[in-house]
């Protein structure tokens, strides 16, 4: 049973447009989420991080938003560029008796057309 | 400079023999993992580790087994059990706080013929 769900395999959009990739996740442990780019052949990158105790985290062009409720996340790039073009992972960490486990999604390729 | 580093990038087994893939980190992490990612399946957890001496199963530990003697190395042998062994595998390490990133190395792709 996935955990972390990225809904939207691909997702294209225009340069300088806003980018918005989703992510939902089912386990209500989970309290701290990653967002990661990757390339293909190459290990991922780090990008933003938000704990469940904020809604809200922003990292210059990456903004992270997080719904405890809807147990829904989103990050948006504003504004896309050629070089975002990649696939972005969604992952997410319990709070289990400090269980580092680390859950990731499938990803969402991004293309930015210039 | 301190980093996460897989060996080799490119590994060629037949199959029925088993193989031992290496990661190695400088980062004084407590955590490290295993992730496997096929297309279409995203990054699937192996087996990851908090601490020396002690790891747990991941979501596919299946044909997978690990090591944690030292807090610097984290070796994945993919066993002759394992189905499908064909794969681009990841690891990666994470302070051990449960918070903040985890840092991945490049990856080894694994083909068995």
């Amino acid at each position: 049973d996935q955990q972390v769900k990225q809904n939207s395999p691909s997702l294209s959009v225009q340069e300088g447009r806003i980018s918005i990739l989703n992510c939902d996740y089912t386990n209500s442990m989970f309290d701290y989420f990653l967002w990661y780019k990757k390339y293909p052949a190459e290990g991922p990158t780090f990008l933003i991080s938000i704990s469940s105790i904020k809604d809200k985290n922003e990292d210059g062009r990456f903004t992270v938003f997080l719904n405890k409720s809807a147990k829904h996340l989103s990050l948006h790039i504003v504004p896309s560029q050629p070089g975002d073009s990649a696939v972005y992972f969604c992952a997410a960490s319990p709070l289990q008796g400090g269980s580092e486990k680390l859950v990731f999604g499938k990803g969402t390729k991004l293309t930015v057309n210039p | 400079d301190g980093g996460i580093t897989q060996s080799p990038k490119y590994l060629f087994r037949k199959e029925g023999q088993n193989v031992t893939l290496s990661c190695e980190q400088n980062l004084n992490h407590d955590a490290m993992y295993w992730y496997r990612q096929d297309p279409g399946q995203g990054l699937r957890l192996i087996y990851y580790s908090q601490i020396v001496n002690d790891f747990q199963k991941g979501d596919i530990a299946e044909g997978y087994s690990v090591s944690r003697e030292k807090k610097e190395s984290f070796p994945l042998t993919v066993t002759s059990a394992q189905k499908n062994p064909t794969a681009f595998y990841l690891c990666a390490s994470r302070k051990g706080i449960a918070r903040g990133e985890a840092f991945f190395g490049q990856g080894t792709r694994l083909t068995v013929v």
